[in-house]
């Protein structure tokens, strides 16, 4: 299975702030990479996939970036609402594996 | 617009099943593949299987051979995942998932399957 490797596990920040979360691949993933947000209580929201691609209604201050191994979802101008738990999931090979994800706190 | 609709919470005990269900609303559900998805109390997302509703060919993690097995009634737009041989590890939130192109676009609501004696 293809292992991912997400940091950091929680990061700190404040509003107006840039953030970036990073995924790494054990294996080459090519541009098949999703980010999803999740909000306790709540199932996750799908925010870029295609590495970079973002999602219809989801605003542009997110970004993702990489390819092959090493990936990164960058948020700028924090918002109060951005903060939540993030994932990133590989869709190259089943099985389709996950991060164990960052708390943006 | 398209949802998800999940049956509800359960509790199991320890070696009992569980099936729970995701009614596709809003879209058919042959048109797209659909995901198992679930998480643990505290933990991060575990993908557990997918189906293509049509002609309902299935692939599982490995972790779940055995004793998961994930269904589809066309005619009702349902989808169906159980889990047998239940422990306490197996308690964690279930998540359906309609896969466009492989990755999640919309998620069900999910259900909680406590597994306690």
């Amino acid at each position: 299975d293809i292992q991912m490797t997400q940091s950091p596990s929680t990061l700190s920040a404040s509003v107006g702030d840039r953030v970036t979360i990073t995924c790494r691949a054990s294996q080459n993933i090519k541009i098949w990479l999703a980010w999803y947000q999740q909000k306790p209580g709540t199932a996750p929201n799908l925010l870029i996939y295609k590495a970079s691609t973002l999602e219809r209604g989801v605003p542009s201050r997110f970004s993702g970036n990489g390819s092959v191994t090493e990936f990164t979802l960058t948020i700028n101008s924090l918002q109060p609402d951005d903060f939540a738990t993030y994932h990133c999931q590989q869709y190259d090979v089943e099985p389709y594996t996950f991060g164990r994800g960052t708390k943006l706190e | 617009q398209v949802q998800l609709l999940q049956s509800g919470a359960e509790v199991k005990k320890p070696g009992a099943s569980v099936r729970l269900s995701c009614k596709a609303s809003g879209y058919t559900l042959t048109d797209n593949f659909l995901h198992w998805v679930r998480q643990a109390p505290g933990q991060g997302l575990e993908w557990m299987g997918i189906i293509n509703p049509r002609p309902g060919v299935t692939t599982y993690a490995q972790k779940f051979q055995g004793r998961l097995t994930i269904t589809a009634d066309t005619s009702t737009g349902t989808v169906f995942m159980e889990l047998s041989s239940l422990t306490s590890d197996d308690t964690a939130v279930y998540y359906c998932a309609r896969s466009r192109a492989g990755y999640g676009d919309k998620w069900g609501p999910g259900t909680l399957i406590t597994v306690s004696s």
